[in-house]
């Protein structure tokens, strides 16, 4: 199956600042590249996802890169607010999804 | 809105028991998944199905069992509930997983289970 690496595991940045988190994988073959957001006593949301054939997609405050020749991806949260603190996952899928151990955000005020 | 529920939030159950989770989607999607999660090991996948009466195994399915009668509804059986089987429990659902298809799962709120 598919091995899934996430880091890091914990990232605590100051409101307004960047945040980004990496994911690697092991599958040549995944073809499908999605971040999702878990917020406290919820399921996972999906926030934004990347198709094999584009390097790169933005949506606002954020962004996920692709480089398939090194097999990983990565979010970017920029201008981070209270409300982005959640766990995120990565999900690279080939024939099903493998996720990823999640990433615990906190933005301090 | 696509809705998924899950028919209990918090579930305390004894060693041995059977154990029943509950999954509705309103979508009319045909996947549904049932992940649990546990701290530092991310969500891995217990079963899916792909249609009425069809199952198939994830990652993790001993000690468990579904049953998937109508498309709408996706249950999750743990035949004699064991102390290692407490986690949160995540059900999950989507369109067809097809090349170049959004591959985007639609999850519930979570079951809370402790097995004491």
């Amino acid at each position: 199956g598919e091995n899934v690496e996430q880091h890091p595991s914990t990232l605590s940045v100051q409101e307004g600042d960047s945040a980004v988190i990496k994911c690697t994988y092991s599958d040549s073959a995944s073809n499908y590249f999605p971040w999702y957001k878990q917020e406290l006593g919820k399921g996972p949301q999906l926030i934004i996802d990347i198709r094999s054939n584009v390097g790169e997609k933005k949506d606002q405050r954020i962004a996920v890169t692709l480089n398939k020749t090194a097999k990983h991806f990565s979010l970017h949260i920029t201008e981070t607010q209270p409300e982005d603190s959640a766990v995120y996952f990565c999900a690279p899928a080939g024939y099903k999804l493998s996720f990823g151990a999640g990433t615990t955000v906190t933005v301090r005020a | 809105d696509v809705k998924v529920t899950q028919s209990s939030r918090y579930l305390v159950k004894r060693t041995g028991e059977k154990v029943f989770l509950e999954c509705v989607q309103d979508m009319d999607h045909e996947n549904m998944f049932w992940y649990r999660q546990d701290p530092g090991l991310g969500l891995r996948l217990i079963y899916f199905s792909y249609d009425v009466k069809m199952k198939e195994k994830g990652d993790i399915p001993e000690g468990y069992s579904v049953s998937r009668e109508k498309k709408e509804r996706f249950s999750l059986i743990l035949e004699s509930a064991s102390t290692n089987q407490t986690s949160m429990y995540l059900c999950a659902s989507s369109f067809p997983s097809l090349a170049e298809t959004d591959y985007e799962q639609y999850f519930g709120p979570g079951t809370r289970l402790t097995v004491t």
